[in-house]
């Protein structure tokens, strides 16, 4: 079982939909979970990330975690043809000997069609 | 305010030899994370370095090492390559006490023939 899972996709939704983007994780002594979005060729640039479970807002982004379901997803409103590309979900365990490492996914690639 | 900086761009080795890779972390920032990225795959976690020590790292081989200096800035040393190595190299910045955010430099593309 792989540590943090997403779903490949791809994932393709029409221009102002809401995109909804999943990721499941095995470790429960993860503490923080992230949102990195890749545009093709690029790095990774940090979207939003999360540590207390529900909801947590930024603009058209919206994170939610589900500790007890090892369950966290992003959801995009009113998606744009900018929008496309990979997305990436990370964890963190908790302090300690953590320190900064970051366990990522394989990544969704998302399609936003005009 | 510069971001993180790396280089070069790209590279392109054969196998066995021995290659080095360069990071300068944000303004402000004093950790250092190294990542590889294959082709459709998401980051792995190589070591990470503060205060001129490997504080913590991952699954790698001891080909894989690095070195932080005194200015923050990083390098990662690839020996003995593979054709598996070829991938993108990240290197993420942080400060340590904000290790949430963490922002990646450009990359380095490796290409092993």
């Amino acid at each position: 079982q792989k540590e943090v899972e997403q779903n490949s996709g791809p994932l393709s939704v029409p221009e102002g939909a809401i995109a909804s983007l999943n990721c499941t994780y095995s470790d429960r002594g993860s503490q923080s979970f992230f949102w990195y979005r890749q545009y093709s060729g690029k790095s990774p640039e940090l979207i939003m990330f999360i540590y207390s479970n529900g909801d947590k807002e930024d603009g058209r982004f919206t994170a939610q975690l589900n500790k007890a379901s090892q369950y966290v997803s992003l959801l995009i409103r009113d998606s744009q043809p900018s929008d496309s590309a990979t997305y990436l979900c990370a964890v963190k365990r908790a302090g300690g000997t953590s320190y900064g490492k970051l366990t990522f996914g394989q990544g969704t690639i998302l399609t936003v069609h005009p | 305010d510069a971001g993180v900086t790396q280089s070069p761009t790209h590279l392109i080795k054969t196998r066995g030899q021995q290659v080095t890779l360069r990071c300068s972390p944000k303004s402000g920032h004093d950790t250092v994370s190294w990542y590889q990225q294959a082709l459709g795959q998401g980051p792995q976690f190589i070591f990470q370095y503060y205060e001129e020590e490997e504080r913590q790292r991952g699954n790698f081989p001891d080909r894989f090492s690095g070195h932080q200096f005194p200015n923050y800035s990083s390098e990662l040393n690839v020996n003995a390559l593979l054709l598996g190595d070829s991938a993108l190299y990240l290197c993420a910045s942080s400060t340590s006490g904000r290790t949430n955010e963490q922002f990646f430099g450009p990359g380095t593309r490796l290409t092993v023939l």
